[in-house]
């Protein structure tokens, strides 16, 4: 199947530092990626939409100054967390979609990435 | 607001038994409900459910959606160990966006 890279797999920063996380798609192309949180023992929550040639879709309640999105590419898109404090230590992941049929669309994972904010 | 509710939030059996996960959901312009199985890392995918009525199977795993009643049942046949895990409900509207349940978490015991 389609596969999803993340970068890096685990990261460990001061607080006040910014933090960028690498999403590919390796073998397809993506217009539109997603990133997710996932806090310990909760489900993932949808933080934003990634469009490839124009501006990020936030979700209510993510700040869109501190969470930068950019979709650099049909394959590449970063989330960089600015002046990270520890609340924002946590599971971060990305999907793309892959169209199985012209209506449906498999979502395919990263990895994710685990930040930690000292 | 899209939702998606799963029940149990946790379940713990013993290998060999059978195991049923619910999902219902609230979703404008429904377009798929989907399963994925998530361990140490990120959400592995499972099943994609589109039309009501037709079982979706894999080895010991199936999954069925009701449109009409809202909700998916996922089940697990002569549970192993390894089927621990937290197992992940999700629909898909109108965008290509995921709204995810909270999650049910299964231990099976040996």
């Amino acid at each position: 199947g389609a596969v999803v890279s993340q970068h890096p797999s685990w990261v460990i920063c001061k607080s006040g530092t910014s933090v960028k996380i690498e999403c590919r798609s390796l073998d397809f192309q993506a217009t539109t990626m997603f990133w997710y949180r996932q806090f310990p023992k909760q489900s993932l929550m949808l933080m934003a939409t990634s469009n490839e040639g124009s501006k990020a879709t936030y979700e209510q309640g993510v700040e869109k100054d501190k969470f930068l999105i950019n979709h650099a590419s049909l394959t590449l898109s970063t989330l960089t967390v600015t002046s990270a404090h520890p609340e924002d230590s946590s599971f971060y992941i990305c999907s793309a979609p892959y169209p199985l049929r012209a209506q449906y669309n498999e979502q395919f994972f990263g990895p994710g990435t685990r930040l930690t904010v000292l | 607001e899209d939702k998606v509710v799963q029940s149990p939030l946790s379940l713990v059996v013993h290998e060999g038994d059978t195991v049923t996960l619910n999902c219902s959901y609230e979703v404008t312009n429904f377009r798929s409900l989907l399963w994925y199985k998530q361990e140490k890392k990120a959400p592995t995918f499972l099943f994609m459910l589109t039309s009501s009525g037709i079982e979706k199977k894999s080895g010991r795993l199936s999954s069925i959606l009701d449109k009409k009643e809202l909700f998916s049942i996922l089940n697990i046949t002569a549970t192993q160990t390894g089927d621990s895990a937290i197992y992940l409900c999700a629909t898909q509207g109108g965008s290509e966006k995921l709204v995810f349940g909270k999650g049910t978490k299964l231990t099976v015991n040996p």
